[in-house]
């Protein structure tokens, strides 16, 4: 297994567009977190999932942002009418069920909003 | 609400001196305890993490970090700094059950001067 994956690495888009990012967890593991980082802080948690289910939003997430597990695997996470406040670094992590303390991050997808 | 206080956003270490970043949680129960280091343009890795089990963890690349309860502390040690070990560091709290939502403090930037 290569790890977490995230696709794009980086995007750039114009306030105003639809973005949406794509993360591959670990396979086996059935927990998934996005968590959202802006220069010179830590990262927050935004969502999390288990298998398909999301259980949790932070209020971070406004209504702009939509995030999806279809088949309990990959991950979308889509922000519609970017804003300039919305550039930062978008990290996915997974985790396995018997070892759920332990989260494995992806690269992450950095947002440029213009 | 569980969480993590890191104190000096930058720390800078002559090489071969000693690493120490400062670590102190905010929770009623003792939680899940780790550190993560990220390195330029990448994801998040693990050094280390306190489940509970014995106090003083050791990780990777050398790192270890004490578990004091009666001072809510969880500090992050290294005895001799290498150039490899300049870095952002984050420490970060999640609770012993629920949705493991990782909170993390606001990071070290980690200059080693040769």
């Amino acid at each position: 297994d290569t790890g977490v994956s995230q696709d794009p690495r980086h995007k750039i888009t114009k306030r105003g567009q639809n973005v949406t990012f794509r993360c591959d967890p670990i396979s086996e593991h059935n927990r998934l977190y996005w968590y959202r980082q802006t220069l010179g802080q830590g990262p927050e948690f935004l969502t999390y999932f288990q298998n398909e289910a999301q259980l949790e939003k932070s209020r971070l997430l406004s209504d702009r942002f939509s995030a999806e597990r279809p088949k309990g695997s990959f991950s979308t996470l889509e922000i519609q009418r970017t804003e300039q406040g919305d550039s930062a670094m978008y990290l996915c992590a997974s985790s396995h069920r018997d070892h759920g303390n332990e989260q494995f991050f992806g690269p992450g997808t950095r947002l440029t909003v213009l | 609400a569980q969480s993590v206080t890191q104190l000096g956003s930058h720390v800078s270490v002559s090489e071969g001196a000693l690493v120490l970043l400062r670590c102190n949680y905010s929770s009623s129960v003792p939680p899940y305890l780790f550190w993560y280091v990220q390195y330029p343009n990448q994801g998040l890795q693990l050094l280390l993490k306190y489940t509970s089990a014995a106090t003083l963890v050791k990780g990777i690349n050398g790192f270890e970090a004490e578990f004091k309860k009666s001072e809510t502390s969880f500090h992050l040690t290294k005895p001799s700094a290498h150039m490899r070990d300049a870095a952002e560091y984050f420490c970060a709290v999640s609770p012993l059950r629920g949705n493991n939502r990782l909170a993390f403090g606001k990071g070290n930037q980690v200059v080693v001067i040769p």
